[in-house]
């Protein structure tokens, strides 16, 4: 049960144009929503987040954008530059719960060509 | 501010062995949460750790167990490795349980032969 899907496996972008991925969820306990930045042979790194109180969310270049209704967020990276080539993954928190477990999707492998 | 570090980077057991890997949580944080990354997946969430007590457990069978030590550093232990467990083993620490936001290590990649 695939609560958290990118159903992109890849997107290839040109440099100094817009990168946006998608991730769709299921479950409406989700209040919480983040994007990692992952390079091969390193952990995730942390890019941005948004809570469900939310509908946008923006930090320099990248600013995420949720749609409850839709049970759908998506990340916009304005302007896109190689070193953004990574693999990008969308994971949830659910609320009520006394712990902090993250649900991933499977990822989306971003290429940006100068 | 140091970040999180995991050790060892690589590994090769066997079918049937057990293993250890360590984690170090970044500085100031008290909650380190364990997950596995299998190739081509997400990560999937094993359990979390808070102040020295289990905090939460997804779906993985008991062979997998883990410890936090009062420095809040922490141990994933897996008995009687299985062929399907290999995969990156990533640990992640926040400050306090319901903190969302949580900082990866580099991971530890385990490979069953």
């Amino acid at each position: 049960d695939q609560q958290v899907k990118q159903n992109s496996p890849s997107l290839s972008v040109q440099e100094g144009r817009i990168s946006i991925l998608n991730c769709d969820y299921t479950n409406s306990m989700f209040d919480y929503f983040l994007w990692y930045k992952k390079y091969p042979a390193e952990g995730p790194t942390f890019l941005i987040s948004i809570s469900s109180i939310k509908d946008k969310n923006e930090d320099g270049r990248f600013t995420v954008f949720l749609n409850k209704s839709a049970k759908h967020l998506s990340l916009h990276i304005v302007p896109s530059q190689p070193g953004d080539s990574a693999v990008y993954f969308c994971a949830a928190r659910a609320g009520g719960t006394s712990y902090g477990k993250l649900t991933f999707g499977q990822g989306t492998i971003l290429t940006v060509h100068p | 501010e140091t970040g999180v570090t995991q050790s060892p980077t690589h590994l090769i057991k066997t079918r049937g062995q057990q293993v250890t890997l360590r984690c170090s949580s970044q500085s100031g944080h008290n909650t380190v949460s364990w997950y596995q990354q299998a190739l081509g997946q997400g990560p999937q969430f094993i359990f979390q750790y808070y102040r020295e007590e289990e905090n939460g457990r997804g779906n993985f069978p008991p062979r997998f167990s883990g410890l936090q030590f009062p420095n809040y550093s922490s141990e994933l232990n897996v008995n009687a490795l299985e062929l399907d467990d290999s995969a990156l083993y990533l640990c992640a620490s926040s400050w306090g349980s319901f903190e969302e936001t949580q900082y990866f290590g580099p991971g530890t990649r385990l490979l069953v032969l």
